[in-house]
């Protein structure tokens, strides 16, 4: 089956410091990527959608110049979490969609990355 | 995007069937519905997908009406390992983002 790798698994640094997370789709190639957010006990939310060769979309309330998405490839997404503090701990999650994009085609996810922020 | 609701919580004992049921009354003509599922520190897994009537795999059944408003995902005999959040989630599924709702806490006991 489709397999989305996320790197690294998990990440513990000190406030002020950037962070970048990747998405690999390994046995598919995604135009559309999507970064998602999820704190403890509670579900996930998107952030925003990364398309291949084009600007991110971001949803409301979350900050572009915060995280930076750079979809350079149509296998790898990155998610940079700048000048991270604390209250941006989380756990993030990508996921992808085939880039043949058929209708009945679900979305894979990656196993996520767990951001610390001393 | 379709809102689905979905029991918070669910109890099951092991060899169990499981039926966990969620409502989209306002599902589109082009949505399918899919189901997911997450254990704590990783990301979702995909469980199974439908459309409409009956859709089985080796894990699971999703149960579809006619009217497509609601669904019903069934885990036969549940072990401990399928304790889990299990969400639903309606969308022209591959093209548009997905909106997860709070999801069905199941936990199976021996």
């Amino acid at each position: 089956g489709a397999v989305v790798s996320q790197h690294p698994s998990r990440v513990i640094c000190k406030s002020g410091t950037s962070v970048k997370i990747e998405c690999r789709s390994l046995d598919f190639q995604a135009t559309t990527m999507f970064w998602y957010r999820q704190f403890p006990k509670q579900s996930l939310m998107l952030m925003a959608t990364s398309n291949e060769g084009s600007k991110a979309t971001y949803e409301q309330g979350v900050e572009k110049d915060k995280f930076l998405i750079n979809h350079a490839s149509l296998t790898l997404s990155t998610l940079t979490v700048t000048s991270a503090h604390p209250e941006d701990s989380s756990f993030y999650i990508c996921s992808a969609r085939d880039h043949q994009g058929r209708i009945g085609q679900p979305q894979h996810f990656g196993d996520g990355t767990r951001l610390s922020i001393l | 995007l379709a809102k689905t609701t979905q029991p918070i919580s669910m109890d099951s004992y092991e060899g169990q069937e499981v039926n966990i049921t969620c409502s989209h009354n306002n599902i589109a003509t082009n949505d399918y519905i899919t189901w997911y599922q997450q254990f704590p520190s990783q990301g979702p897994r995909f469980i199974i997908q439908g459309y409409k009537t009956k859709v089985t795999n080796e894990v699971a059944s999703l149960f579809i009406p006619a009217d497509r408003k609601s669904s019903t995902l069934s885990l036969p005999r549940v072990s401990l390992s399928d304790t889990a959040v299990y969400y639903c989630l309606v969308g022209v599924s591959g093209y548009s983002t997905l909106t997860f709702g709070k999801g069905t806490m199941l936990l199976v006991s021996p």
